[in-house]
Parts: C-alpha cells; structure tokens; sequence
C-alpha cells in the first residue's frame, strides 16, 4: 500500500523568506500524481500545486514550486517570498494512475507559521 | 448548489446513536471519498467511492458505512456512535485521476 510522510509536524518562517516542506512517499508503482494542498484556519482545502510522475520538470504556481525526485520518492514544496495569508496546515498527497483502487493518499501535514 | 456541500456543519451526538453525514457534489464528478481529520493523524481515508454503484474501503472504515446509489450523492453513516469517532469529517469528490479533488466544507462531529 501506498504512504505519505511528512516529516516535520510544524515549521516557522519569517516573513518574506523562503521555506520548504518535506514529503516522501512509498510505492511500487511509475506513473501517479502527487499533491499539496493548504488547509488554512478557515479548515477549507485548497489545492496548491499538482505534479505528474511522468513529467521531469518541477511544476510552479507563483511563489510556489516543488522539487520532485523520482528516485528518491521525495516530493518537497518550496514557498518564496512567505507572506502571512501562507500560515496553514499543508498536506502532501499522493494518487495512483493506474491502480484498480483510486484512492487519494495524504501525509499528517505540515503546520505552517508565518513570523511577522 | 455549487461544488461539494456537506451537511451538517457541527453535530453533538449521544453516544450509540446513528448519524448520517450527508455529501453531495453537482460537478459530476466519478470519485468521491470520505476523510476523517484528527489532530497530529492528518486526513485519513474511510471510504471511497470511484463511480456510482461501487464502493471501496479505506484506511480507517470499522464503525462506518456508506452508499453510492447515484453520482451526485455519498452519505457517510455511523451506525452506533462512539466517541473514538469524535472528529472532523470531509467529503472530496474528483472528476478523474489526473485532477485535483474538490473538498467540502467539513463537518465537525463530537461523540459524547
């Protein structure tokens, strides 16, 4: 079965700097699509960023961005430019492509705090 | 309605009683799934449903049920609550593998 480990439970940043956030996964399988999602206080879900398996290059949204190592099962979301509308719980997330069962995987989250 | 809704919002439930949680989507969406959110757990999955008629266990689904009669709708029912089950309760639904899933407003239930 397919996991998702996020590995550090809280995070701070100062505002305006830049921070990343861990994700590592376990499967057998090559083509999937991995997530992250922020989860503000609000307790709405919101996608961040998507990124496919197949696809080499890191996918980018603004101010955010991954680093996506196949090999190493590691999915990591960089934030540039940390603003205070950024404090959240942020969760990883992993979905099979290919699987009989499609069931959409998440880590425990990653808190987010924004120092002003 | 526009998206996913869930309903109730919050709920305060004796324990042994049974409580439905109700979802549905207007987007057509084939995938559905039902969450459970608890403090230092993250999302856990209960159910899944990948298209009308067909059903599928999740991480987490002793003490749960649910249904998929048609695509709009996947009710989550608790068949005799227990406070182990106090938590926040999310419906997603997803038009594919290659999309995101759309999530609900969340439905905190408290067992007592």
């Amino acid at each position: 079965a397919q996991t998702v480990t996020q590995s550090q439970p809280e995070m701070s940043v100062q505002e305006a700097e830049t921070v990343t956030l861990s994700c590592t996964y376990d499967t057998s399988e090559s083509d999937y699509y991995l997530f992250w999602y922020k989860q503000p206080p609000s307790r709405q879900m919101i996608l961040v960023i998507r990124q496919e398996a197949y696809k080499q290059q890191n996918a980018t949204e603004n101010r955010f961005s991954v680093n996506f190592q196949k090999a190493a099962k590691s999915f990591s979301l960089k934030i540039s430019d940390s603003q205070l509308g950024d404090a959240a719980m942020y969760f990883c997330a992993y979905r099979s492509v290919n699987s009989r069962d499609d069931k959409i995987i998440f880590g425990k989250g990653t808190r987010l705090h924004i120092l002003p | 309605i526009a998206g996913i809704t869930q309903a109730p919002t919050s709920q305060i439930l004796a324990a042994g009683r049974r409580m439905t949680l109700r979802c549905t989507q207007d987007m057509r969406h084939n995938a559905m799934y039902w969450y459970r959110q608890d403090l230092g757990l993250g999302l856990r999955l209960i159910h899944y449903s990948n298209t009308a008629g067909t059903t599928g266990k999740g991480e987490v689904p002793d003490g749960y049920s649910v249904s998929r009669a048609n695509t709009d709708d996947f009710p989550l029912t608790l068949a005799s609550a227990v406070p182990s089950q106090t938590s926040v309760y999310f419906c997603a639904s997803s038009l594919d593998r290659s999309t995101e899933a759309f999530f609900g407003q969340g439905t905190r239930l408290t067992v007592v």
